[in-house]
C-alpha cells in the first residue's frame, strides 16, 4: 500500500516567491496534518482537517501561510511571499482517528530552503 | 495543560549497550503514549504505544511501560544496534480526544557508536 505522498522532496527558491507544498495522504485516512521541523523549534502543527475541514489552525505562523484540502486525496500548504526563516522541512501526515489511539503516518517530507 | 517532557539528548551509546530515553507526561485522565522514531531523512514512524496504565509496548527490541504512578513512559532497550541511531519522540494522545491533536515531546537523538 502506498503512505503518504508529498511533494516535491526538495525546494529551493528566492525570497518572495510563492512555495506549494503537496499532499496525498493514505486511501480511508479522514485526518489530515501538516507539520513543520526546524532545528531551533523542533516538530511544530501547523494545521490539521478532518474529513477535509480545517480543524484547528492556530499553529500556522501567519497570514503568509494558507493550507487547503480541496477532496479527501489532496492538500496543499502553500507559502506566499515566502521569507529565509520559512526553511525547514514540511511533513504532512495522516489517520484514521487519532484520537481513539489511532497512529498517524508520515510522509517523507519536503525540505524547503528559502534563499 | 497536556505535555510531554522527555530528556535532552543527543545521547551516545556504544553498540550492544543498554538504552534508556526517559519521558514523563502531564495529562488529565488516562492518555494514550506513543513512542515514535525518525530515521535520517525520513519522517516519524510509530514505535510503539500503549493505551491504558500498566500496559507495556513493544517492537523492534525496544520496550515501554505506562505508569500511571510516576506519569512517566520510559524507552528502553537491552542492546542497541548502530542501525538504532535515530530520533526518538515521546507523544499523547488525551483521553477523549475531541480535536484528534497528537501533543509530541521535543524528540531525543541517539548516536550508536559500532
Amino acid at each position: 500500500d502506498a503512505g503518504v505522498i508529498q511533494s516535491p522532496r526538495h525546494e529551493v527558491t528566492e525570497m518572495g516567491q510563492e512555495v506549494t507544498l503537496r499532499c496525498k495522504p493514505i486511501s480511508g485516512h479522514n485526518s489530515l496534518f501538516w507539520y513543520r521541523q526546524t532545528m531551533m523549534r523542533g516538530l511544530e502543527l501547523l494545521i490539521y482537517f478532518n474529513n477535509n475541514v480545517p480543524i484547528d489552525d492556530s499553529g500556522m505562523p501567519e497570514d503568509r501561510f494558507s493550507a487547503k484540502m480541496p477532496n479527501a486525496s489532496f492538500s496543499t500548504l502553500k507559502i506566499q511571499p515566502s521569507e529565509p526563516r520559512d526553511s525547514a522541512v514540511y511533513f504532512c501526515a495522516s489517520s484514521i482517528r487519532v484520537g481513539q489511539a489511532g497512529e498517524l503516518f508520515f510522509g517523507e517530507g519536503s525540505r524547503l530552503t528559502v534563499l | 495543560g497536556n505535555s510531554v517532557t522527555q530528556m535532552e539528548g543527543p545521547v551516545t551509546l556504544s553498540e550492544e549497550a543498554f538504552l534508556t530515553i526517559n519521558c514523563t507526561y502531564t495529562a488529565t485522565g488516562y492518555p494514550s503514549l506513543f513512542w515514535y522514531v525518525q530515521y535520517p531523512g525520513e519522517g516519524l514512524q510509530l514505535l510503539l504505544k500503549a493505551t491504558k496504565a500498566d500496559d507495556k509496548g513493544s517492537n523492534k527490541g525496544f520496550e515501554a511501560t505506562y505508569r500511571k504512578e510516576t506519569t512517566s513512559f520510559h524507552l528502553e532497550k537491552g542492546s542497541v544496534q548502530v542501525s538504532d541511531s535515530a530520533v526518538y519522540f515521546c507523544a499523547l494522545t488525551p483521553l477523549g480526544n475531541r480535536d484528534d491533536k497528537i501533543i509530541f515531546g521535543k524528540g531525543t537523538r541517539l548516536h550508536i557508536l559500532p
